[in-house]
């Protein structure tokens, strides 16, 4: 069964800190992984995704996630976070049917 | 990106009653939309797809005749949470897929808070 694992439930971090957020997916033949972020009373908005190419995925608002293949992850990475970045973040892979992680909520304090 | 609406943005029911709640594709036609549901402190959990002009597929473990859904047009999809107990309450996000525009992602709407006393 394709599963996705977010290993971290909640992340707190100082304004200006780097983030990151963890993922892990169970292997298979074909791969297409994403990040969402859901704000308070908001939808799911598409942060970044991957199906192919290039192993370092750049998406909105600074963020970026690897691939790796080896680890099975595709960790979400931040350098410098903004209050504004606290939400809570879906790992999910899938490309007709999503399958999501249990999401980690990042808590960015001043 | 696209939009996605759902109405009502939460809903309150007693036992017994059935409830529908639309979510409707603003400005793309979507010729198939999902339908998850969130418990609280948890991901989202695919409980079906919505194909337009045919029959939902859900997944397993999901009473299909506990939720009706029904995708009429390329704008429109329900889900009717029929004789909704207080199990049903959760929070309940729809999303759409453009397949065939400039699109070919998931757009999620809102969510819909059902509470059922």
């Amino acid at each position: 069964a394709q599963s996705v694992t977010q290993l971290d439930s909640q992340v707190p971090v100082f304004e200006e800190a780097p983030v990151e957020l963890r993922c892990n997916y169970s292997s298979s033949v074909s791969v297409y992984l994403f990040w969402y972020v859901q704000y308070p009373n908001q939808g799911l908005q598409l942060l970044l995704k991957y199906l192919s190419g290039s192993t370092l995925v750049k998406g909105i608002n600074g963020f970026e996630a690897e691939f790796n293949k080896s680890q099975t992850s595709f960790h979400l990475r931040k350098p410098s976070v903004h209050i504004s970045d606290t939400a809570e973040y879906f790992c999910g892979r899938g490309f007709n049917k999503f399958y999501f992680g249990s999401g980690t909520k990042l808590n960015v304090k001043p | 990106g696209a939009v996605v609406s759902q109405h009502p943005s939460w809903v309150i029911c007693k036992s017994g009653t059935s409830v529908k709640i639309e979510c409707r594709s603003l400005d793309f036609q979507a010729t198939t939309m999902f339908w998850y549901r969130q418990f609280p402190k948890q991901s989202l959990m695919l409980m079906a797809t919505s194909n337009e002009g045919s029959k939902a597929t859900y997944e397993q473990g999901v009473e299909k005749d506990k939720f009706l859904i029904n995708h009429a047009s390329l704008t429109l999809s329900t889900l009717t949470v029929t004789s909704a107990h207080p199990e049903d309450s959760s929070f309940y996000i729809c999303s759409a897929r453009d397949t065939g525009g400039k699109y070919n992602e998931q757009f999620f709407g809102p969510g819909t808070r059902l509470t059922v006393l």
